[in-house]
């Protein structure tokens, strides 16, 4: 057990709705970082924040958002989906991102089927 | 480019010993990460070496860094069926918050 937690586990949608994916860090751990994983795309780095703020962006779609709140938990907005979308949605934290030997955990992941 | 490629499939006999191997480019100072995926689990972290270490062992587990062809491998020693999973090598520049993973290589461990 990492000390992520992520809710839901499974999360079933039809194309055109918008869900929303949660993530609580480990103990301590003030960034959160979420990738996508897709059979075809591997593990893509899609957003990181750090103590409530917005610190690097990968490949993530102008249709998904994401925010840290003030107690580290995040969220992942997901909207106007699309088959394309149905992937493993992980978040991983770490406690000194940027600083030397910084790891991160990984949560067990949301898995997302958009029918 | 920011690529850091694996093979994607390897497959090995209970007992023998398994190396999977990993490129990347990032030239600075670097730290490099392996991590093992379970089949419907999230990554768990294994080891990693910084850019200036050439070994690191930890067990039955073998990191080893050519810093001048920017190669990595993990070796396993004496392979188990409980080590059938993808293995993820990612890298981390130091100072920055981004992290770049490879795309996975899937070991299979036959008894």
């Amino acid at each position: 057990d990492s000390g992520v937690t992520q809710t839901p586990k499974h999360l079933i949608t039809a194309t055109g709705q918008r869900v929303t994916l949660r993530c609580s860090p480990r103990s301590g751990d003030l960034s959160v970082y979420w990738y996508q994983q897709s059979l075809d795309q591997g593990l893509q780095f899609l957003i990181q924040y750090y103590n409530g703020e917005e610190r690097a962006k990968g490949n993530i779609l102008e249709r998904f958002s994401a925010q840290q709140f003030p107690d580290l938990h995040s969220e992942l907005n997901l909207s106007s989906l699309e088959l394309g979308d149905s992937a493993l949605y992980f978040c991983a934290s770490s406690l000194h991102p940027g600083s030397d030997a910084d790891t991160q955990y990984f949560g067990p992941g949301t898995r997302l089927t958009v029918l | 480019g920011e690529d850091v490629e694996q093979s994607l499939f390897l497959s090995v006999r209970e007992g023998d010993s398994s190396v999977i191997n990993c490129t990347y480019t990032d030239s600075s100072s670097t730290y490099l990460y392996w991590y093992k995926q379970e089949p419907g689990a999230g990554l768990q972290l294994l080891t990693y070496i910084f850019s200036n270490m050439d070994m690191k062992q930890d067990q039955r587990l073998t990191v080893l860094l050519n810093k001048k062809d920017k190669h990595l491998s993990l070796r396993i020693a004496d392979t188990q069926t409980g080590d059938s999973a993808i293995y993820f090598c990612a890298e981390n520049t130091s100072g920055t918050y981004k992290y770049i993973f490879g795309t996975g290589t899937r070991l299979k461990v036959l008894a």
